[in-house]
């Protein structure tokens, strides 16, 4: 499968622990993106890479977010002190090229914070 | 998504035509799209137009775009149970601004 894959698909963790999500973009994708999905709501952009250069990053990330690209291929999303308002889908999409218009987004993350 | 609008919910009979619309905003979108969401699942991209076209077909689905009104709209012919799922619509506003404005979807339900 070439697709943008996520793992895990799901998350259940308890009110003050942090969780790692990983994102594997589809190969040779060079944009990889990160949107917040809650129920009944369409996903929100929190942040994006451009190879290993992290070049935007929504409001809605808090000092509390972390994401990572280190090599330029998987990003990983990081959430310290889970609150139960981070409870929600994790997408991660990949592009290839310099303007981003077609993404292509993977399974997601759904987290449930207790 | 306050600035990408589209009804929340649509009722279709088996084999008749989808009609789903979108307003947007912001007239120095780009890029609109239309993407499926079935249930559990991540967004699959259905089809897109750019800003400066004003229809796109592809197999059962057009999209039409009304660049004065900010209106896009997406027709599913022949509507099949398998077309049942989640679209929103969404744009991207400039060739720098890299994120996607998604609407809150529209739950499309196939009636047999």
């Amino acid at each position: 499968d070439t697709g943008v894959s996520q793992d895990p698909r799901h998350k259940i963790t308890k009110r003050g622990q942090n969780v790692t999500f990983r994102c594997d973009p589809i190969s040779e994708h060079n944009r990889l993106y990160w949107y917040r999905q809650t129920l009944g709501q369409g996903p929100e952009f929190l942040t994006y890479f451009q190879n290993e250069a992290q070049l935007e990053k929504s409001r809605l990330l808090s000092d509390r977010f972390s994401a990572e690209r280190p090599k330029g291929s998987f990003s990983t999303l990081e959430i310290q002190r889970t609150e139960q308002g981070d409870s929600a889908m994790y997408l991660c999409a990949s592009s290839l090229g310099d303007s981003g218009y077609e993404q292509y987004f993977g399974p997601g993350t759904r987290l449930t914070v207790t | 998504g306050e600035d990408v609008e589209q009804s929340l919910f649509l009722s279709v009979r088996e084999g008749d035509s989808s009609v789903i619309n979108c307003t947007y905003t912001d007239s120095s979108s780009t890029y609109l799209y239309w993407y499926k969401q079935e249930p559990g699942a991540g967004l699959q991209l259905l089809t897109y137009i750019f800003s400066n076209m004003d229809m796109k077909q592809d197999q059962r689905l057009t999209v039409l775009l009304n660049k004065k009104d900010k209106h896009l709209s997406l027709r599913i012919a022949d509507t099949q149970t398998g077309d049942s799922a989640i679209y929103f619509c969404a744009e991207k506003r400039t060739n720098r601004d890299d994120k996607i404005i998604f609407g809150k979807g529209t739950r499309l339900h196939i009636l047999p």
